[in-house]
């Protein structure tokens, strides 16, 4: 049983690019978080998706969008690129319970 | 002030011996509290659920006190393979969806 997928693993883009990100949630789980943790700090909550739609989000620009696919994949989109946006994107999968598992990550590096 | 906020440590353990720490959390209406763990350049993996009644599993106990809003993580007999960062996570749960809200981590480094 394949646990949450991401990819890629690291990515480097320069100030103004545009990125995308993807993640496969765990087999049986239908709902998708995506965080966002600097170096040294704990993960913030960007935006969580359920049947397709975004359903909460946290303090976050619109420069950060996503998207859920009808086979419960998700992608997380980020314009005009910022140097403060170097981080490791890390993609959570849970079905009706609680418990969110987590992905390998995303390490973005913004020259 | 952070919605969940933890001392980052590092706090430096001897192998066998005892350590706790605790996170404090700002939201009275946190209804769900979590630990989890972190190694270097790793993904978050849930250590374990609180409860207000506590919980233990093997080496590792758990306390919530909702009167002071804060949670507990305490590790005995201590082994290396504990050195990691502890992440203290609440959840308030709402019709839309049930976001992770994590403290900034307490780093434990244990030590032979």
């Amino acid at each position: 049983d394949a646990g949450v997928t991401q990819s890629p693993t690291h990515l480097i883009k320069t100030r103004g690019q545009q990125v995308t990100l993807r993640c496969s949630p765990k087999s049986g789980h239908d709902t998708v978080s995506w965080y966002q943790q600097a170096l040294g700090q704990g993960p913030q909550f960007i935006f969580q998706y359920y049947e397709e739609e975004e359903r909460q989000r946290g303090n976050f620009p619109d420069r950060f969008s996503g998207h859920q696919f009808p086979n419960y994949s998700s992608e997380l989109n980020v314009n005009a690129l910022l140097l403060g946006d170097s981080a490791l994107y890390l993609c959570a999968s849970r079905a009706g319970g609680e418990t969110q598992y987590f992905g390998p990550g995303t390490r973005l590096l913004v020259l | 002030r952070k919605e969940v906020e933890q001392d980052p440590g590092p706090f430096n353990v001897p192998e066998g011996a005892t350590v706790a720490f605790n996170c404090t959390y700002s939201n009275s209406a946190s209804q769900s509290f979590f630990w989890y763990r972190q190694d270097c350049r790793k993904e978050p993996k849930l250590l374990m659920s609180v409860y207000s009644s506590g919980n233990e599993d093997g080496r590792f106990t758990a306390q919530l006190n909702r009167a002071s809003q804060y949670i507990s993580l305490l590790i005995r007999d201590s082994k290396l393979s504990d050195s990691a960062t502890y992440l203290c996570v609440v959840s308030l749960i709402k019709a839309a969806g049930n976001k992770l809200t994590f403290g900034g981590g307490t780093r434990v480094l244990v030590k032979p």
